[in-house]
């Protein structure tokens, strides 16, 4: 059974940072690509930032481009998302993801076929 | 950038059916795929390419699409069906793309 669980979210003050980290298990992690979605409170789905399977390729939203990093240690089975310089319209609830394929950061199979139950954080003085 | 248009808002009353329609331009021309969310829990991937269904999805669910629209089509409507739905693309200029979301409401 495919699990994620996210971890490290909190409460920050604007400027701040915070590393988000999701322990997987269940599938065979160095062969999926993986990605973070976040969703505001009350508010849509938002994607944030992917990752290859290998780590060689990452992909950003425009919204976190230069202030978030994606990175995976896949000998830890572990996804993470560092966070700076964080503002107050990064509040919401971040979800940890897995995709289908290896490469499926990009293309047709850029989908998300299991879910964490996400972290909340917090951005705010 | 690529923009994924949702009602805000289906209504259907049980045993019917709801039909939750995605706009984009040529989104016939891409993989949808549509999750479901229900309050206070993560979402769940119920369609992908456009009309594959995820494990465990009921075959009441099913999804279609073509030309600029893309639909998710819930047949006979149970309670237990209320919940928010997104689709998703990907485009080559936008990357990953989410829908405003729709909420499903049984009557």
């Amino acid at each position: 059974e495919v699990q994620l669980l996210e971890s490290g979210g909190g409460l920050v003050q604007p400027g701040g940072s915070l590393r988000l980290s999701c322990a997987a298990s269940g599938f065979t992690f160095s062969t999926y690509a993986m990605t973070w979605v976040r969703q505001a409170p009350g508010k849509g789905l938002e994607w944030v930032s992917a990752v290859s399977g290998s780590g060689g390729s990452t992909y950003y939203a425009d919204s976190v481009k230069g202030r978030f990093t994606i990175s995976r240690d896949n000998s830890k089975n572990t996804l993470y998302l560092q966070m700076n310089s964080l503002r107050a319209e990064d509040t919401a609830v971040y979800y940890c993801a897995k995709t289908p394929d290896e490469v499926a950061v990009a293309g047709t199979a850029a989908f998300i076929d299991y879910w964490g139950q996400g972290t909340l954080v917090t951005v705010s003085s | 950038s690529y923009v994924l248009t949702q009602p805000p808002s289906v209504s259907v009353a049980p045993g019917k059916t709801a039909s939750i329609t995605c706009g984009g331009n040529n989104i016939g021309g891409k993989s949808v795929h549509w999750y479901q969310q229900k309050p206070g829990q993560a979402p769940v991937l119920v369609i992908y390419y456009d009309s594959d269904r995820h494990s465990r999805i009921p075959e009441r669910f099913s999804g279609s699409n073509s030309g600029n629209t893309a639909t998710l089509t819930i047949s006979r409507v149970e309670a237990g069906d209320e919940a928010d739905y997104y689709c998703q693309v990907w485009d080559s200029s936008s990357d990953w793309v989410f829908g405003g979301g729709t909420k499903l409401t049984v009557l």
